[in-house]
């Protein structure tokens, strides 16, 4: 079954806290992907990854951390600096720029 | 930087009927894509249309592009109660995908 996926489906956070998301991929796909979507917006991109070991920021990479040390991972870290976590966060993967695959998502909500 | 910029930002129509959504974008781009998205899920990639295409059909969708005025349309005909999600337009201008805010639609049966 191949696919995107994302864990948790929900992530409750205390305040001070670093929380990772997992993203995972058997599509073979080169290049990675993670979104902020905030309640009936579009989506910000956070960080990006187009191979193995090697990541850019994307808009607002600021509070948000990742790491690429394996093809089918990229997991999101978002820490303590980040000052309004609360939102749906995507992850998603393509082969190339044309088409991106997602995942289902992890909704974050900050207590 | 949101490049696309989805017109309406809402939609409400009856089963049956057709609806368009448009999108307008500020820089010169290699391809425009449509997404779907359902109330809480992912994205769904529907349709992309390159820079040099004017036109494109997948089924009951219909897509536009004039890279004249900048801007697309995404047609939905014969639209059913499962079509209602929300649509964005996201832009490739050479770098990275860049969505729009998206447009909301609901079929009422």
């Amino acid at each position: 079954d191949g696919g995107i996926t994302q864990s948790p489906k929900y992530l409750f956070r205390k305040e001070g806290q670093n929380v990772t998301l997992s993203c995972e991929q058997n599509l073979n796909h080169d290049a990675m992907y993670w979104y902020r979507q905030d309640p009936g917006q579009g989506l910000r991109l956070i960080y990006y990854s187009q191979i193995v070991n090697d990541f850019q920021k994307g808009d607002i990479a600021e509070g948000y951390s990742v790491s690429r040390e394996k093809k089918e991972s990229f997991p999101l870290t978002v820490t303590s600096a980040q000052k309004n976590p609360t939102a749906f966060y995507l992850c998603a993967s393509s082969i190339r720029r044309d088409t991106q695959y997602f995942g289902p998502g992890t909704r974050l909500t900050v207590l | 930087s949101q490049q696309g910029e989805e017109d309406p930002q809402a939609l409400s129509i009856q089963e049956g009927e057709n609806a368009t959504m448009n999108c307008s974008y500020k820089t010169s781009i290699n391809n425009l894509q449509w997404y779907r998205q359902n109330s809480g899920r992912g994205l769904v990639h529907l349709i992309l249309i390159r820079s040099n295409e004017r036109e494109k059909h997948s089924g009951r969708l219909r897509v536009t592009l004039d890279t004249s005025k900048k801007s697309s349309s995404l047609l939905i005909t014969a639209s059913r109660a499962a079509d209602t999600a929300s649509y964005f337009c996201a832009t490739d201008a050479g770098n990275m995908l860049t969505f729009g805010g998206g447009t909301r639609l609901m079929v009422k049966p």
